[in-house]
């Protein structure tokens, strides 16, 4: 069954850089949820997005903005890269109809900001 | 973390034991659900509790959920090795398409052969 795509898998930036993390949610699942993972923390939340909408926000910096496309697709772009925004930077993908917000992680995109 | 604690943060037991974890959370829920974790990959889930269920049953595993408490526990029976994983709870306030699921810290449970 086809998962949940997260590019790139890893990514090394310089401070002050900008980065574009990409999502491809389930087939038919119309909602994306964009989390960040520091070294042994628990998974922040930092966005998502319901039928291209943007749902709910969390604790996503100001200098990170993300939309879902037409397609479904999703982007995080972060720009103004700090050493603290290295980390593991998860989407997830669930579907409206389930009643349920039952998320399907991708495998993460690891940013190293040096 | 902005909702669930949980109890203890690190666990360590021999094959065939049971695991119990415990998560504590803050503000009203719509349900509640575990995820698991391998060491550095995304997360999975494992059982999701409605807030107007007790308790609910999956394959080895078996969630309790006390609203007026505000806490759930997780049980593993039986262990294997290949339960090593870190386990986090999540609460959904809402059930809504779209609503920030809120996870706590997690327990790292370590099971040796």
């Amino acid at each position: 069954a086809a998962g949940v795509i997260q590019s790139p898998r890893h990514l090394i930036k310089e401070k002050r850089e900008t980065a574009t993390l990409k999502c491809y949610p389930i087939p038919r699942h119309d909602t994306v949820y964009w989390y960040q993972q520091g070294p042994g923390q628990d998974p922040q939340f930092l966005i998502s997005f319901y039928e291209k909408m943007q749902s709910d926000k969390g604790s996503i910096p100001d200098r990170f903005s993300a939309q879902q496309f037409s397609d479904y697709h999703s982007e995080l772009n972060m720009s103004s890269l700090e050493l603290g925004d290295s980390a593991l930077y998860f989407c997830a993908s669930s579907s409206g109809l389930t009643g349920a917000n039952v998320l399907t992680f991708g495998a993460g995109s690891r940013l190293t900001v040096l | 973390s902005q909702q669930g604690e949980e109890d203890p943060q690190a666990l360590s037991i021999q094959e065939g034991e049971n695991a119990t974890m415990n998560c504590s959370y803050k503000t009203s829920i719509n349900n509640l659900q575990w995820y698991r974790q391998n060491s550095g990959r995304g997360l999975v889930h494992l059982i999701l509790i409605r807030s107007n269920e007790r308790e609910k049953h999956s394959g080895r595993l078996r969630v309790t959920l006390d609203t007026s408490k505000k806490s759930s526990s997780l049980l593993i029976t039986a262990s294997r090795a290949a339960d090593t994983a870190s386990y986090f709870c999540a609460t959904d306030a809402w059930g809504q398409a779209g609503t920030a699921l809120i996870f706590g810290k997690g327990t790292t449970l370590s099971v040796s052969s």
